[in-house]
Parts: structure tokens; sequence; C-alpha cells
């Protein structure tokens, strides 16, 4: 079975312009969610969709957003982009069923933005 | 979700078992522990999981005490490769990644 797919894997930016990635999660997952990892700040949570819906929002400013298609795809995307959001951004994709929440990660996007 | 505390390093001998402790004494009834791990650059990769029980599968083994106040995973046989950041969460959902356990495997 495919795993998690996440592209592009890597991306230079430069400040004030805007950026999207894109998650393609394992066939059957309907649950996606993104983190950021920083050598400062580790890996923080993002946002989660399931079903095209925002279900859970961690504590990251408006510029973050994200959406989730039909085919459970989904793309996060960041505008006005700033120095600071320099990060590996990792997608993770679950079944969401029974109970058990065990995520499977994508190799993650590295953004450089300069 | 529960907050989870683990030690920052721990090394352990290559062939030896690798035991990385967590507590998490703040753990509701409905929260799942989980053990992912990050090699260097990667995304990170689910081990295991479980509620009460103990639990193995082809990668590791997790103990959960009585309580569920703190659990172990173990590496039975740690090799070179298992060199990575050891995480645990609890979780009923949102999964909050603290920073880790960075497991050191020598020759």
């Amino acid at each position: 079975k495919a795993g998690v797919t996440q592209t592009p894997r890597y991306l230079i930016k430069t400040r004030g312009q805007q950026v999207t990635l894109s998650c393609s999660p394992i066939s059957g997952h309907r649950s996606v969610s993104w983190y950021q990892q920083t050598p400062g700040q580790g890996l923080q949570f993002l946002f989660e969709y399931f079903s095209e819906t925002q279900r859970n929002k961690g504590n990251f400013p408006g510029r973050f957003s994200g959406r989730q298609f039909s085919n459970s795809r989904s793309e996060m995307n960041v505008s006005t982009l700033e120095l600071g959001d320099s990060a590996l951004y990792l997608c993770a994709s679950r079944r969401d069923t029974g109970g058990a929440y065990e995520q499977y990660f994508g190799p993650g996007t590295r953004l450089t933005v300069t | 979700d529960a907050k989870t505390t683990q030690p920052t390093s721990m090394d352990c001998a290559e062939g030896r078992a690798a035991n990385l402790p967590c507590n998490h004494s703040t753990i509701s009834g409905n929260e799942y522990v989980y053990w992912y791990r990050q090699i260097h650059s990667q995304g990170p990769q689910y081990i295991i999981h479980g509620l009460k029980n103990n639990e193995t599968n082809e990668m590791a083994s997790l103990i959960i005490t009585e309580d569920r106040k703190s659990s172990t995973l173990i590496l039975p046989h740690a090799t070179l490769r298992d060199t990575a950041v050891y995480y645990c969460i609890v979780t009923a959902g949102k999964s909050t990644f603290g920073d880790g356990t960075t497991l050191t495997v020598k020759p």
C-alpha cells in the first residue's frame, strides 16, 4: 500500500510570498493532520481535517490555513511568509476508526524562507 | 490530551534491549498511549500503541503500568538503525508531540 506523499519535497520562497503544500494520504484514510517542525520548537500541531472539515486546530496565526478535498487529499497554505516559517512541514494520515489514532507520516516538505 | 514526560537522552549498546520510559500521570480513561520515532530529517514513524494491556508487534513491546500513569517502550535487540528520537504521546484524537527521547545505539 502506498504511503503518505507530500509535494514538493523542497521549496525556497522569499519573505512576503505565499506557498501551498500538498499531501496525499494513504488510501482509505480520511483524517489528515499537518505539523510544523523546527529545531527550536520541535514538532507542533497545525490542524487536522476530516471529511473536508477542519476538526482540530493548533496555536498558529491565521496566515496558516488548510483544506481537504473530497478524495481526502489536503493542502496547506501559508501567506505572507516570514523567515520564522522556515521549517519541515509534515503531513500525517489515519483511518480514524474504532478508537485507534495511529498516524502515518509523509516525508515532509522542507520550506526555506529567505 | 495528557502531557508526557520522557528523559532527554539515553544510550544503549547494540544487541541489548533498549527500555524507554514515559510518564503520563494525568492520562484519562479514553486516552491511548502511542509511540513514534523519528530518524533524522524523516517523518515520524508509528511504532506501537496501547490502552491498558501490554502490546507487542514486530518492532517493539509496550508495557503499561496497571494505574496507566507510565509506560515503557522496549526494543528487544537494538541495532544502530534504531538510533532516533522516540516520542511518547497520549491522545484521544489531537496529537501533541513533546521533545521525545534521543536514543543512541552504540556499537
